[in-house]
């Protein structure tokens, strides 16, 4: 079954850093890109990052770009968002989503449940 | 940025009601419009891609349509768990944007 699974959600102090990982199953991330959607509280759906499956193509939300870095290990299948200088804004549900091709422009077809980042003092 | 702008924000129907949905673009984006269901404390939903392709697994009771700046997702007739928030998204150029979402109601 294809399937992405998010975890390293927290609660964090502001200005504090976290890294969220994406675990795929049921395929390789050498096939597909991924990206990262965040869902603040009483909010809507919001793009953060995207990695194409090449893995040289990155692009970012204006408002991470310079403290969120997206990666991943292909020897362990698992997408990672790196996220520095957090502040109360980022405080959100984080989903992990799979593009249904290569490129990061195709739509996303597989959601994981989401993992949560609470940044508070 | 695109600026992707939907209507309505919420409404209400009943079970068997013939529902609309539109999204406008800031700018001309081809058909790189995609919608996605999300209900509370669940996975968001692919229904259609690329503006009018239906995803695999989604009911034909879901339509898309549209190209250039404004799309649709229509809904011939509403069964009870397609009450949801519905989000349309551009991938013409990032960043990606959303829909603010509109909200389906009984």
């Amino acid at each position: 079954e294809v399937q992405v699974l998010e975890s390293g959600g927290d609660l964090i102090q502001p200005g504090g850093s976290l890294r969220l990982s994406c675990a795929a199953s049921g395929f390789t991330l050498r096939t597909y890109a991924m990206t990262w959607v965040r869902q603040a509280p009483g909010e809507g759906l919001k793009w953060v990052s995207s990695i194409s499956a090449s893995g040289v193509g990155t692009h970012y939300a204006d408002s991470v770009k310079g403290r969120f870095i997206i990666s991943r290990d292909i020897s362990k299948n698992t997408v990672y968002l790196q996220m520095d200088s957090l502040t109360a804004e980022d405080t959100a549900i984080y989903y992990c989503a799979k593009s249904r091709r290569t490129g990061t422009n195709y739509g996303m077809d597989v959601w994981g449940l989401g993992t949560t980042v609470t940044v508070s003092s | 940025d695109i600026q992707m702008t939907q209507s309505p924000s919420s409404l209400s129907a009943s079970v068997g009601d013939r529902v609309t949905i539109t999204c406008r673009a800031s700018q001309g984006i081809g058909t790189s419009v995609h919608w996605y269901q999300h209900k509370p404390g669940k996975a968001p939903k692919l229904l259609v891609y690329a503006a009018s392709s239906l995803q695999s697994g989604v009911p034909s009771r879901f339509t898309g349509s549209g190209s250039g700046s404004d799309f649709t997702l229509t809904i011939s007739s509403l069964q009870p768990e397609d009450f949801a928030t519905y989000y349309c998204q551009q991938s013409f150029l990032t960043p990606y944007t959303f829909g603010q979402g509109s909200k389906l109601e009984i």
